[in-house]
């Protein structure tokens, strides 16, 4: 059964202070990891695909890496827009007619002016 | 502008009485699926669709039924709603399930639907 586990579950960070949110998976073949921003009473927004392991990709003041076992998603001198719940997804290779993805339970990034 | 809508936005209704959250996606999206959010479970997900007339159920089927009639539309229909179904729900849709069209696997969702059953 694929698994997907987020660490640490809430973070409070003060404006500029660079931090890291961390996605470690397990599945039967990665097709693909994905990154979701969500704020609150809002769907999900997509930030990132990660396809194979050592890939990075950016936007902005995020950067999102991909290892065997993990994702890491980095955030560079934050500011209080940052502040969402980020959200870690995993499709598997296969899975027969569903595109479907197994997520976490997020990250709720708060940053302080 | 692109986008998944769901109606309606919030809900309030009683247990037993029949209920239909209605998904429409204007990007000729192939690929559409519900999912319901709660705390400390994060998003999991329902039924889902891979294209008209195709659906198929997801990990939480449970009390839940759907259609797909039209490509751009895909209602979620509780028959008797149960209070463990208060939740927030979310309709998705991505163009294919084909990764190798870039960004064709990514999900779109709408802003969710929060459903109160008392």
């Amino acid at each position: 059964e694929d698994q997907v586990t987020q660490s640490p579950e809430a973070l409070r960070l003060q404006e500029g202070e660079s931090s890291s949110l961390n996605c470690s998976y397990t599945v039967s073949g990665l097709r693909g990891l994905f990154w979701y921003r969500q704020d609150p009473g809002k769907g999900p927004e997509f930030l990132f695909t990660l396809y194979s392991a050592g890939e990075e990709k950016e936007k902005e003041r995020l950067k999102a890496t991909l290892t065997k076992k993990e994702s890491f998603l980095h955030i560079t001198a934050p500011k209080p827009e940052d502040s969402a719940t980020y959200l870690c997804a995993v499709q598997p290779r296969g899975g027969g007619s569903n595109y479907k993805l197994t997520f976490g339970k997020g990250t709720l990034l708060t940053v302080n002016p | 502008e692109a986008q998944v809508t769901q109606n309606p936005r919030y809900l309030i209704t009683v247990t037993g009485k029949k209920l239909t959250v209605t998904c429409s996606q204007n990007m000729n999206h192939e690929y559409m699926s519900w999912y319901r959010q709660d705390p400390g479970l994060g998003l999991r997900q329902i039924y889902y669709s891979m294209n008209v007339e195709v659906t198929d159920k997801g990990d939480v089927p449970e009390g839940y039924k759907v259609s797909r009639k039209e490509k751009r539309n895909f209602p979620l229909i509780l028959e008797s709603p149960s209070p463990n179904q208060t939740s927030l729900y979310f309709c998705a849709s991505s163009l294919s399930r084909s990764a190798g069209v870039p960004g064709a696997n990514v999900l779109t969702f709408g802003a969710g639907s929060r459903l109160t059953v008392l």
